[in-house]
């Protein structure tokens, strides 16, 4: 069975702001690592920190983790329009397992982002 | 370089035709798996391999095997595929098993029909 989850499963962000990811798991783990996939392609690894590690930084990546609450957080400081991406958590669990990822989509500064309405239900009849 | 190769990257094929998708590694790995990766569902593995002749189930193993002769290669196989086996697969090996970075292959889309 799939041992880490993440949460949230989707966050859309602002470029250069901070975005925030848990993961939380279910047995006991030696370690626990982030990865990142590009869409459609093959993930790639970003981080391992160990069971007996709280906190590691690895250049705009920090993560934390709290075996009491079996849970791990990723920060992303300063995210750019790159960093959007689905993020997962593996465990080690003696077979690497991953949970079902978190979707970030980094909106480029200057965007336009449009607001829309409820929107109108128009019924033609014939 | 050090890299896993999957083959093919796209297949469409139709029910019940046996196919094989490859992955090989150069990087003298000993722990090998396979994931598929379907929309909502996360990455779940099929099976892994922690070294030669020995492969193990893993989350979602029916109507795939695979095989273990040498270090570098660990094919998927698909005796009869059916189309809910329609996915996006992945190879991955790592130097040991769940505690050192895994590396990927870039991905196999199939599609049964």
């Amino acid at each position: 069975s799939q041992q880490g989850e993440e949460d949230p499963q989707a966050l859309s962000i602002q470029e250069g702001e901070n975005a925030t990811m848990n993961c939380s798991y279910k047995t006991s783990i030696n370690n626990l690592q982030w990865y990142r996939q590009n869409s459609g392609r093959g993930l790639v690894h970003l981080i391992l920190i160990r069971s007996n590690e709280r906190e590691k930084h690895s250049g705009r990546l920090r993560v934390t983790l709290d075996t009491s609450k079996k849970s791990s957080s990723l920060l992303i400081t300063a995210s750019r329009a790159a960093d959007t991406a689905s993020y997962f958590c593996a465990t080690d669990d003696n077979r690497l397992a991953f949970g079902k990822g978190n979707q970030v989509v980094v909106i480029p500064r200057g965007s336009y982002i449009p607001t829309f309405g409820r929107g109108t239900s128009l019924i033609v009849h014939p | 370089e050090a890299q896993v190769t999957q083959n093919p990257r796209y297949l469409i094929t139709v029910t019940g035709k046996k196919l094989t998708v490859t992955c090989s590694q150069n990087m003298n790995h000993e722990y090998m798996s396979w994931y598929r990766q379907d929309p909502g569902l996360g990455l779940r593995q099929i099976y892994y391999s922690m070294n030669v002749e020995v492969t193990d189930k893993g989350d979602v193993p029916e109507g795939y095997k695979v095989s273990r002769k040498e270090k570098r290669n660990f094919p998927l196989i698909l005796e009869s595929p059916s189309p809910n086996q329609t996915s996006l697969y992945f190879c991955a090996s790592s130097l040991l098993s769940g505690n050192t970075e895994a590396f990927f292959g870039q991905g196999t889309r199939l599609t049964v029909v």
